[in-house]
This record gives C-alpha cells, structure tokens and sequence, in this order.
C-alpha cells in the first residue's frame, strides 16, 4: 500500500464547475499537509498549505484536512480553462517522513470552455 | 516567473558523457532538494542539501552526484547515465533546515534530461 493514495484521474470538467481533488494517506506521522499545482513541462508551484486538521481558504481554492479519517481535499470554485493542469497533494511530518515531502500520484484536470 | 533557476532546461547525452545540471536560487533558503520526475509520475527526491551539508541520500546510484559550492547553488553531476535516467530533473528550495521543509517547497521549471 502507498503512503498517498490519490485518484489520478483525468477529471474533465465545464467552466465554471467546483472541482474537488482527494488524496488519502496511511501515514499518522504526517502533519503537513500541502497541494501543488503542476502545468505540462514545468516545476510543481504550491497551491495550498495546511498543518494539522481543518480548512483554509484561498481566493477560489479551499484545502481540508481531517486527520482522523485521514483524508485531505482540495476544492477549485468557479473553475477556469487556465486550471487545467496536474494536481499533487504532498504531506510530510516526523518521524521517517521528517525533512521529506511525500507525493501523491496527481490528479490531471481539464476545465473546458 | 520561478524564483528557483535551473540550467539548462533542455539536455541530450550520451551514456558516455559528463554533463552538469545547475540550480540557483536568492531567496536565502537553507535547504536544497534535488528531484526526479518521470512522465505522468509524481516527483521523487534524490538528495537534501542542509546549510550546504548533504544530510539526505536517497540510495541514488553514483552515477549521479551532487554538489552545493554554497548557499544559493546546487549542482547535479552526471556522468555513464542510462537510457532509463531520461527524465525532468526538478530543484527546490525551502527555509531553515530540513525540517522546515513541512512548509512547503519552491520549485524550479526542471532540466529534462534525455540519455541516448
């Protein structure tokens, strides 16, 4: 069993839609808990950054953690052509995941017109 | 445009060749991350550089080796690679130490390495 589990779709979604993007984890240590977004051919950029449990918001994006059912999400309102790329929640925490991030698989999203 | 730069972005060598790929960044960052990526996969590390001191191998075959001159640079020494190390070789940067790393990482737009 992977550490993160995360569906790598592809998602295909019209403009305008909520888009929610989930990853699973079995590791407890984990307590950071971030989402990057990664266009074709260029470096991953973090979205999102979260510690522990609970929500955050940004502008049109909302990161959840829920430590106890282990489940983090990331939520897109009002979607937008120019989200479309691939989505990768990464986590990392103490003991042998300290120091490290540990990436989900990615989620490709395409927001059509 | 990424506060993290990489050189070059694009790469072609033999499996008989010596290359180097660069990174550089200004933010004051203590920790340096070398990464490799695969098509359609998520990154993996490689290496952590830690106030310029390798604190993390992840059991990389010699063939790769890095370097940190200092603070703000990171270089990635190749040499007798194999068709199957073609890939996105990412650097990233975050503060502090290793640990710090939990906050999250600045990523450059990666060299893609292509080994004929």
């Amino acid at each position: 069993q992977k550490e993160v589990e995360q569906d790598p779709g592809p998602l295909s979604v019209p403009e305008g839609a909520i888009v929610s993007l989930n990853c699973t984890y079995s590791n407890s240590a984990f307590q950071y808990f971030m989402w990057y977004r990664q266009y074709s051919r260029k470096g991953p950029e973090l979205l999102m950054y979260t510690y522990s449990s609970g929500n955050k918001e940004d502008g049109r994006f909302t990161a959840q953690v829920d430590k106890s059912s282990k489940y983090i999400s990331l939520f897109i309102r009002d979607s937008q052509p120019s989200d479309s790329a691939t989505y990768l929640c990464a986590m990392s925490g103490g003991g042998t995941s300290y120091g490290k991030l540990t990436f989900g698989q990615g989620t490709i999203l395409t927001v059509h017109p | 445009d990424t506060e993290v730069t990489q050189t070059p972005k694009h790469l072609v060598m033999g499996m008989t060749n010596k290359k180097s790929l660069k990174c550089e960044q200004h933010m004051g960052h203590r920790a340096m991350y070398w990464y490799k990526q695969k098509a359609k996969k998520p990154p993996e590390l490689m290496f952590v550089y830690s106030y310029e001191k390798l604190s993390i191998n992840e059991s990389v075959p010699s063939r790769f080796s890095p370097e940190c001159p200092n603070s703000s640079l990171l270089n990635l020494h190749l040499h007798a690679l194999q068709p199957e190390d073609s890939a996105l070789y990412l650097c990233a940067s975050s503060q502090g130490d290793r640990g710090l790393a939990n906050y999250g990482y600045t990523f450059g737009s990666g060299t893609r390495l292509t080994v004929v």
